[in-house]
């Protein structure tokens, strides 16, 4: 059975710290994992991660896919309050279908 | 900047009534998806469209729901009868295909009492 396991489910850090959210997939006929944040509403998305791309970089965000390891980090460095929210990992599938973890709450205290 | 229109945004509905959910993809996205979210999970597949043709229903519980995308263009979800383990978010999604992230709309949140 697919799936898409998401670690720590909860973390509370300062303002200022760099925090990794880590992700592993476990998906037949493996296209690509995605990164979105999810705060009280829709997920917003923030990298596709794929064999021919698998760094990504966007401002503080970052994002990291091991082929071999069938994982994926989630880097925020300089933490803001605004970063607080849920961080969904999801591998994508040769159908196109979206498996998501259950998501990491983030809570960034000022 | 084109979105995924979603109605309505919140609903209630009493156990054993029956429920829909409206969902109008960004033009020209081919494929749609309806997500339910549970609090505390993350979303699950329902249903997937190739403009108007089901792709995967593996996970729709077809006794009691049912989605449409008649024209290939918006898509309707229902639910008939709605049960209190129905409470959750229904996203709607879209995208051109595999290269493309989704793009989600603002959801539907129901609540069955």
């Amino acid at each position: 059975e697919d799936k898409v396991v998401q670690s720590p489910l909860s973390l509370v850090v300062h303002e200022g710290d760099t925090v990794t959210l880590n992700c592993s997939y476990e998906v037949t006929n493996f296209r690509s994992l995605l990164w979105y944040k999810q705060e009280k509403k829709a997920p917003t998305f923030l990298f596709m991660l794929t064999s021919s791309g698998i760094e990504k970089k966007s401002g503080r965000l970052s994002s990291i896919l091991d082929k071999k390891e069938l994982s994926s980090i989630l880097n925020i460095t300089a933490t803001q309050t605004g970063d607080s929210a849920i961080y969904l990992c999801a591998g994508a599938t040769a159908g196109t279908a979206l498996i998501f973890g259950k998501g990491t709450t983030l809570s960034v205290s000022s | 900047e084109a979105e995924v229109a979603q109605s309505p945004r919140y609903k209630i509905t009493e156990k054993s009534q029956a429920v829909a959910f409206w969902c109008d993809p960004i033009s020209g996205h081919a494929t749609l998806y309806w997500y339910r979210q549970i609090l505390g999970q993350g979303p699950e597949l329902l249903v997937q469209f190739q403009d108007e043709s089901v792709v995967d229903d593996s996970q729709l519980p077809k006794d009691r729901f049912s989605a449409e995308r008649l024209k290939g263009v918006d898509s309707t979800l229902k639910i008939q009868p709605a049960e209190l383990g129905d409470s959750a978010m229904y996203l709607c999604a879209s995208s051109f295909g595999f290269n493309y992230g989704y793009t989600f709309g603002s959801g539907t949140r129901l609540t069955v009492v």
